[in-house]
């Protein structure tokens, strides 16, 4: 069964950075977008941005330009978000998301990771 | 950016009666080449990453039970529950795929009354 499965929750200080990775199985992990989705405790969601694991080419969001990588390693069916020069309102669960075919939407979710931004 | 608005924020209902959520986008996501509607429903419990229920405003994803329904057109759509059940429980939300940045709409508790 389609599985996207995150790395472990993180602790970092203001300014520092973070990479989240999201292993993929049960699909060809080529095939499909990867999108990154954020959820501060308690709040809504909050789309980040898009990646082709194919060609590798991506669509940040413009309010993460300049500050997040969406990128991957194919022989290992994972994608990885980096976020940097983190404050504390980045404090956030970030989720992996696929696109599916038929629905041109996210149709499977990671389990989610939790970073946490505090000095 | 399309803003996606909810209403209510809270609906309380009881078991096995009805429940219908609204959501208004600030520009159409009705694609006119092929008459799609950019705008998917998800659920979230607690805990949980949101579960998609409907895309193309209409269609129900595989294995979502046919209580789940949507509906509407351009800006304004709706997701009704037909007769609730408690595993319902949950925050719904609406998304629109027409547009990069994909927005969501703010969230409705639904709650057993």
């Amino acid at each position: 069964q389609v599985q996207l499965v995150q790395s472990g929750a993180e602790v970092k200080k203001p300014g520092a950075s973070v990479k989240v990775s999201c292993k993929a199985s049960g699909y060809t992990f080529s095939g499909h977008d990867i999108n990154w989705v954020r959820q501060a405790t308690g709040q809504g969601l909050e789309w980040m941005g898009w990646m082709n694991p194919n060609s590798g080419h991506t669509g940040y969001a413009q309010k993460f330009q300049g500050r997040v990588t969406m990128t991957r390693n194919t022989s290992i069916n994972t994608a990885y978000l980096e976020l940097s020069s983190l404050r504390s309102e980045d404090t956030a669960v970030y989720y992996c998301a696929r696109i599916g075919y038929g629905s041109s939407t996210i149709d499977r979710w990671g389990q989610g990771t939790l970073v946490t931004v505090s000095s | 950016d399309i803003v996606m608005t909810q209403s209510p924020d809270s609906l309380p209902v009881s078991l096995g009666e009805r429940a219908t959520i609204n959501c208004k986008s600030s520009q159409s996501v009705l694609y006119s080449a092929n008459n799609k509607n950019y705008l998917a429903w998800y659920q979230q419990k607690p805990g949980q990453p949101p579960n998609l229920l409907i895309y193309w405003a209409t269609t129900r994803e595989s294995g979502v039970p046919d209580r789940f329904s949507g509906s509407g057109s351009g800006t304004d759509f709706t997701l009704t529950i037909t007769s609730l059940q408690a595993e319902d429980v949950a925050v719904y939300y609406c998304q629109q795929y027409y547009n990069t940045p994909w927005t969501f709409g703010q969230g409705t508790k639904v709650e057993i009354k």
